[in-house]
């Protein structure tokens, strides 16, 4: 089985710091995604990539960057933590090709204090 | 912006009756994936259906789709109380993002 694996899975931050959210994952996937879950919101892409060194902004990539410098790992960075930032951050890979499931790790609860 | 929206955003039923979540969306799409995520963890893929096809079946789950109408729907049948979760439609798109609605929170009452 697919194992995507989120190197926290609680985070607690200061306003003004810079968070990284790391993602692994173990099946040589090349596409893969940092979404945010808010109540009501549902998921929102903040940025994939879908390949080493290439990325795409998703809907909301504002106040975050990301780094993909290895295929198996792809990292989401808050420049500097804001208070709305305070979400679950779900990262996901999928395999190349139209008939492949995303696979999710199990996220990461950040908050902004 | 979202371009996936599910209803009713939230559902509550008898266990053993069926569950109906409906997803309709805007953008032209590869393939539509049902996820299930329980207790705010990570979502696990349920069942995908191509652009090219109409139904299909795996297990207590029926997914249609209707690519004219830009929808689909979700039918869990004999629902059990482990079905409780929220359930996300999630459209996978011609420049390979795959994106969700704000999806369907389901309570299956024992």
């Amino acid at each position: 089985d697919v194992k995507v694996t989120q190197s926290s899975r609680y985070l607690v931050k200061r306003t003004g710091e810079k968070v990284f959210l790391e993602c692994v994952q173990d099946m040589d996937h090349e596409n893969m995604f940092w979404y945010r879950q808010d109540p009501g919101l549902g998921l929102r892409l903040i940025y994939f990539s879908y390949d080493v060194k290439m990325k795409e902004k998703g809907d909301i990539p504002e106040g975050y960057s990301v780094s993909r410098e290895k295929k198996e790992r792809f990292s989401l960075i808050l420049e500097s933590a804001s208070t709305n930032q305070t979400s679950m951050y779900l990262c996901a890979s999928i395999k190349g090709g139209k008939r492949s499931p995303l696979h999710f790790g199990n996220g990461t609860r950040l908050t902004v204090t | 912006s979202q371009q996936g929206e599910e209803d009713p955003q939230a559902l509550s039923i008898q266990e053993g009756e069926n569950a109906t979540m409906n997803c309709s969306y805007k953008t032209s799409i590869n393939n539509l994936q049902w996820y299930r995520q329980n207790s705010g963890r990570g979502l696990v893929h349920l069942i995908l259906i191509r652009s090219n096809e109409r139904e299909k079946h795996s297990g207590r789950l029926r997914v249609t789709l209707d690519t004219s109408k830009k929808s689909s729907s979700l039918l869990i049948t004999a629902s059990r109380a482990a079905d409780t979760a929220s359930y996300f439609c999630g459209l996978r798109t011609s420049y390979d993002k795959v994106i969700f609605g704000p999806g369907t929170s389901l309570s299956v009452i024992p």
